[in-house]
């Protein structure tokens, strides 16, 4: 069964607009982490954003959102007012447990393209 | 602060031949992962070091090896190329890696293999 799930092969968003990339994910471990990469044509990833199991808020990073709904095991990425920049793929991605050390498991990635 | 370095960018190999890339983190960080990024497979985990040691561990064959150095360097080898070797390996660093602690991984720009 896939640990994480992102829905959403591609996705176009007008510049300036906010849009909403989603991500399911699926673990038994009560502590978790959730994160999401962007990943430019240019292939770095770049850290966007982090949630833990046991976060009470939703975490906030500049434009990034995530809208974490631990009962339905979703881990959405808002990103607020769309620029050119933001064109890249996004991966959401989950360490599990505390016996996992850094290994990471991604999602499939969701095509972000912005329009001006 | 310099971010995770990789070396060399590209590479190209012939079936049969071997490759070790090189990884250094990001100045203080002393666990190192490894991943293989195909348009098919997508990213999947190949391995993680600290302190020396392999934590963790993907599942690929015994052809991707790795190692990692006293000052957290590390390196990745692949034996025997295979024609669906031809990835981008990508490694993170992140500062503790540790048991019962989500912490960030940060990631290097990439080395594309491509074999031939």
């Amino acid at each position: 069964a896939q640990k994480i799930t992102q829905t959403q092969p591609g996705m176009f968003v007008q510049e300036k607009e906010a849009v909403t990339l989603d991500c399911t994910y699926d673990t038994s471990d009560p502590s978790y982490g959730l994160f999401w990469y962007k990943q430019p044509s240019s292939g770095e990833m770049i850290f966007l954003i982090y949630q833990g199991s046991y976060d009470q808020q939703n975490a906030t990073e500049g434009r990034y959102s995530l809208n974490f709904q631990k009962a339905r095991k979703s881990a959405n990425l808002v990103i607020s007012a769309s620029q050119l920049g933001d064109s890249a793929m996004y991966f959401c991605a989950m360490r599990e447990g505390d016996n996992q050390g850094g290994k990471l498991i991604f999602g499939q990635g969701t095509e972000l393209s912005v329009k001006p | 602060k310099a971010g995770v370095t990789q070396t060399p960018r590209y590479l190209i190999k012939t079936r049969g031949q071997q490759v070790t890339l090189s990884c250094s983190p990001i100045s203080g960080h002393r666990s190192v992962s490894w991943y293989q990024q195909t348009p098919g497979q997508g990213l999947q985990f190949l391995f993680e070091y600290f302190s020396e040691t392999q934590r963790n561990k993907g599942n690929f064959p015994g052809r991707f090896s790795g190692r990692q150095f006293s000052n957290s360097r590390s390196e990745m080898n692949v034996s025997t190329l295979e024609l669906g070797d031809s990835a981008l390996y990508l490694c993170a660093s992140s500062l503790w890696g540790d048991r019962g602690r989500v912490d960030t991984q940060y990631f290097g720009p990439g080395t594309r293999l491509t074999v031939l």
